[in-house]
């Protein structure tokens, strides 16, 4: 059973535009949800966290949107940038990513083309 | 770099096999996770230790077995190995558990079982 949903698989974005990957998770008892980004050849590298009690937090040109009652976040990269391309991974987890690991989407792979 | 390390790089072996992976946390962090990163399967979580005991267990095989040491390094021992058990194996650590604690992941280890 895939408890974090995650869409699209691929995404190809014009320099500059707005790269928009979601997420709907199932599990109430989360209350972390991170966005990571991983390079080809490299570890998954943590880009921005949110938790369940507000709807919005804004890093720089990333921002994640979250509705608690759709059971839903979204990562929003702003003036998106080649140096961008890479593979995007929302997660979720109980206890603040502490006890029980971290359960991953499959994985948005992005693109952005110059 | 997430101050995270890993070790071999780069494993192959046959099926039946045992390997042993190994995992250096950052220097201070005293909770280690284990993943597995494969085509069909995406990122799933396999097992945690804080300070050299077992915390939480996910979807790790019977076949599969990890420790930490007193000096917080961990190792992954696979055993039995099959064709299925090829991919990416990564470590992460963390300051403690819980509370949002950021997962650092170290650059993992590619498995080949031929």
């Amino acid at each position: 059973q895939q408890q974090v949903k995650q869409s699209p698989q691929s995404l190809i974005v014009q320099k500059g535009g707005i790269s928009i990957i979601n997420c709907a998770y199932e599990n109430t008892a989360f209350d972390y949800f991170p966005w990571y980004q991983q390079f080809p050849g490299k570890g998954p590298a943590l880009l921005i966290a949110i938790r369940p009690d507000v709807s919005e937090k804004k890093e720089g040109r990333f921002t994640i949107s979250f509705n608690k009652s759709a059971k839903q976040f979204s990562l929003h990269i702003m003036d998106s940038q080649p140096g961008d391309s890479a593979t995007y991974f929302c997660a979720a987890s109980i206890g603040g990513g502490g006890a029980d690991g971290l359960t991953f989407g499959k994985g948005t792979h992005l693109i952005i083309q110059p | 770099d997430s101050g995270v390390t890993q070790t071999p790089k780069h494993l192959i072996t046959a099926t039946g096999q045992r390997v042993t992976l190994r995992c250096s946390p950052r220097s201070g962090d005293l909770s280690v996770y284990w993943y597995q990163q494969s085509l069909d399967q995406g990122l799933q979580f396999l097992i945690q230790y804080y300070n050299g005991e077992e915390r939480a267990k996910g979807n790790i095989l019977e076949r599969f077995s990890a420790q930490q040491f007193p000096d917080l390094h961990s190792e992954l021992n696979l055993s039995s190995l099959e064709l299925g058990d090829s991919a990416l194996y990564f470590c992460a650590s963390s300051a403690t558990y819980g509370g949002g604690e950021t997962q650092y992941f170290g650059p993992g280890t590619r498995l080949l079982v031929l």
